[in-house]
């Protein structure tokens, strides 16, 4: 079962142009990261947001939690090539025990 | 470099095969996660470790299992293999039993079962 879907599950856009990837769930998360994945490599850590409503900012990156902590986006001002890659959201809820559920991926390319 | 190191980066096998990746943790971490990522199924989380000891389990087959040693390195045993079990496997070790900390990956075992 998938908790956390991602939109657009692939976007490729002309460097320059700005973008806003999705991450939704029907379930309440006590937090949320954002990872960038790129080939041959494993994810790596861009972000961590906890509080509901909490916004980000990493250079261009711009991360937002949702206010009930279902969703979130990301936003990119000004994409670079070096922007491209699988970006992950990941969410951490508590089954019992608490694990990381990650999102189903939007794949990023941006176009020289 | 995240720190954790991950064996073979590479592995082509035969269905009803038995593999054994293997994971060493960044120094000092004590948590290990193991991922399963596959194109049509995303990054699935299947067991973590802390310690030595399991301290989550998620979408593991029972063909699969795995074992965090005393060194904290962590293995991870894949038995009568599947074509659908070709997919990167991914190691995660974390400093925190439990958490927000973060992840960190290795750079995966791609296995091929043919």
């Amino acid at each position: 079962t998938q908790l956390l879907e991602q939109s657009p599950q692939f976007l490729s856009i002309q460097e320059g142009e700005n973008l806003t990837v999705y991450c939704n769930s029907s379930s309440v998360f006590s937090s949320l990261q954002w990872y960038r994945q790129e080939p041959g490599e494993g994810p790596v850590l861009l972000v961590t947001v906890v509080t509901g409503g909490e916004v980000k900012k990493l250079k261009r990156l711009t991360f937002q939690f949702g206010d009930a902590r279902k969703d979130s986006s990301l936003h990119i001002t000004a994409a670079q090539p070096g922007d491209t890659g699988l970006y992950l959201c990941a969410g951490l809820h508590y089954f019992g025990n608490e694990k990381l559920t990650f999102g189903t991926g939007t794949r990023l390319t941006i176009i020289p | 470099d995240s720190g954790v190191t991950q064996t073979p980066k590479h592995l082509i096998t035969a269905t009803g095969q038995r593999v054994t990746l293997r994971c060493s943790p960044r120094s000092g971490d004590l948590s290990v996660y193991w991922y399963q990522q596959s194109l049509d199924q995303g990054l699935q989380f299947l067991i973590q470790y802390y310690n030595g000891e399991e301290r989550a389990k998620g979408n593991i087959l029972e063909r699969f299992s795995a074992q965090q040693f005393p060194d904290l390195h962590s293995e991870l045993n894949l038995s009568s293999l599947e074509l659908g079990d070709s997919a990167l496997y991914f190691c995660a070790s974390s400093s925190r039993r439990a958490g927000t900390g973060e992840l960190f990956f290795g750079e995966g075992s791609r296995l091929t079962v043919l």
